[in-house]
C-alpha cells in the first residue's frame, strides 16, 4: 500500500509570497495519478489539481502542480488571503487510494 | 451544478450501526461515476472509506471492509453508508463525494459539506 508523506506540516508565509508544498510517495505513482485538494476550516475539500499538473475547473492559475514518480509539488505562486488553508495530496492509481497527512499554510 | 448532501444521526452508541445517506442533485446516480465516502476524525487527515458503482461494483478500505456496506437507491438518487459495530475510533466528519470511472479520472471532483458523527454512550 502506498503511503504519502507531505511536508512541511505547517508553512508560515505572508500574502504575496510563494508557497511550495511537497508530497512524497513510498512507491512510484502510476501515470501521475496524483491529486491535490484544498480544505478551509469548516468546509469540504476542494479539488485543485489532478493528473499531477492539471488544474480543476475554476482553479486560478497561481496554483500549479508538478512532479512524477514519487515526488510531487504544489506551488502557489503568490498567496492570496483566501489561500490560507490545509492542502492534501491523494494518489488515485491504486486501491485504497491514500491521502497525505496534509500541509497547513498559515499566515505569518 | 452537482451537489451532494449528507444526512444521518449525529450520535451513535458504541457497538451499534452508523447509517448515513447522501442525496445527489445535478447528476444522476445511475450515470458513469463512482459514489463514495471519506471521513476525517476531528483535527486529523482524510481517510478513504469506499466507493460504489451503479452496476454493483464496490471497493472498500480493507481496514473497514468487514463492517462496511455502501449501497445506492436510484429511485431517490441517493446512496448510503452503513458501518457496524462502531467504536469511538469511528467518530469523524463523514463526507460523500463523486469519483470518475476511468483510472485517469478517479479523483473526487464533487464533495458534500460533511456530517459529524460522534460515537458515544
Amino acid at each position: 500500500e502506498i503511503v504519502l508523506t507531505q511536508s512541511p506540516g505547517t508553512l508560515s508565509l505572508s500574502p504575496g509570497e510563494r508557497a511550495t508544498l511537497s508530497c512524497r510517495a513510498s512507491q512510484s505513482v502510476s501515470s501521475s495519478y496524483l491529486a491535490w485538494y484544498q480544505q478551509k476550516p469548516g468546509q469540504a475539500p476542494r479539488l485543485l489539481i489532478y493528473g499531477a499538473s492539471s488544474r480543476a475547473t475554476g482553479i486560478p492559475d497561481r496554483f500549479s502542480g508538478s512532479g512524477s514518480g514519487t515526488d510531487f509539488t504544489l506551488t502557489i505562486s503568490r498567496l492570496e488571503p483566501e489561500d490560507f488553508a490545509v492542502y492534501y495530496c491523494q494518489q488515485y492509481g491504486t486501491s485504497p487510494p491514500p491521502f497525505g497527512g496534509g500541509t497547513k499554510v498559515e499566515i505569518k | 451544478q452537482v451537489q451532494l448532501q449528507e444526512s444521518g444521526p449525529g450520535l451513535v452508541k458504541p457497538s451499534e450501526t452508523l447509517s448515513l445517506t447522501c442525496a445527489v442533485s445535478g447528476s444522476s446516480i445511475s450515470s458513469a461515476y463512482y459514489w463514495g465516502w471519506i471521513r476525517q476524525p476531528p483535527g486529523k487527515g482524510l481517510e478513504w472509506i469506499g466507493i460504489f458503482y451503479r452496476g454493483g461494483s464496490t471497493h472498500y478500505n480493507p481496514s473497514l471492509k468487514s463492517r462496511l456496506t455502501i449501497s445506492i437507491d436510484t429511485s431517490k438518487n441517493q446512496f448510503s453508508l452503513k458501518l457496524s459495530s462502531v467504536t469511538a475510533a469511528d467518530t469523524a466528519l463523514y463526507y460523500c463525494a463523486r469519483r470518475g470511472v476511468p483510472a485517469d479520472k478517479s479523483y473526487f471532483d464533487y464533495w458534500g459539506q460533511g456530517t459529524l458523527v460522534t460515537v458515544s454512550s
